[in-house]
């Protein structure tokens, strides 16, 4: 079946612009999850959904980054402003409620 | 703080050579810890969960193993395409109920030479 979905796969911005990266869930997954991937760092956790809405934005890193789920399925993660330091792939993840995370190939963000 | 170490960070082995990696963690009461393996360019894989000191899960060459303060990841007679960066995590008890924020360790990084 099909798997987490992200696009674009890549992605080069100048520093200032805004971006939107776009995530489809595996269907029927209730749960999902934004990280970042920073070169030699580890996954760092961003946002949580469950269905629409997101009770876990701890990880969020300034207010240059907001996260919206629409119809329990598709989401879209916003930088604004972006700078050097958002440089990273940014993976997202999907599960059934209580279950294992299924991640995608994420989107990887370079910004010049 | 929830902390998440993993060791080594890069192990070169010969096909058929067995070793095993290490994961330890301080977590404020653990409600599973989680295994992935992860290639290059792709996302992470997901390959176990375990959930209670001494519980014990297998996949082909694998076997992860959970004791109250670490994990192992044991791999039997390897080969070339077990190449790959394992990732372990764990999910706090601390935080929102039926979320499952994964803190992760930086990955081992694993090259079995043919």
């Amino acid at each position: 079946g099909a798997g987490v979905s992200q696009s674009p796969s890549n992605k080069v911005t100048e520093k200032g612009k805004d971006v939107e990266l776009r995530c489809d869930p595996i269907s029927g997954h209730t749960a999902l999850y934004w990280y970042r991937q920073s070169l030699g760092q580890g996954l760092e956790f961003l946002i949580y959904f469950q269905g629409n809405s997101a009770p876990d934005k701890s990880g969020l890193p300034s207010d240059r980054f907001s996260a919206e789920r629409t119809g329990g399925s598709v989401s879209t993660l916003t930088i604004q402003r972006t700078q050097q330091e958002d440089s990273a792939v940014y993976l997202c993840a999907s599960s059934p409620f209580g279950q294992p995370q299924h991640f995608g190939d994420g989107t990887r963000l370079s910004i010049l | 703080e929830d902390q998440v170490t993993q060791s080594p960070e890069a192990l070169r082995l010969q096909e058929g050579e067995s070793s095993s990696l290490n994961c330890s963690y301080t977590v404020s009461g653990l409600r599973g810890l989680f295994w992935y393996r992860q290639d290059p360019g792709k996302g992470p894989e997901f390959l176990f969960t375990l959930y209670s000191a001494g519980e014990e899960k297998e996949k082909e060459r694998l076997k992860a193993t959970l004791t109250k303060k670490e994990s192992f990841l044991h791999i039997t007679a390897p080969k070339p395409e077990d190449s790959a960066t394992y990732l372990c995590a764990v999910r706090p008890s601390n935080e929102i109920q039926g979320a499952q924020k994964l803190v992760f360790g930086q990955g081992t990084r694993l090259t079995i030479n043919p």
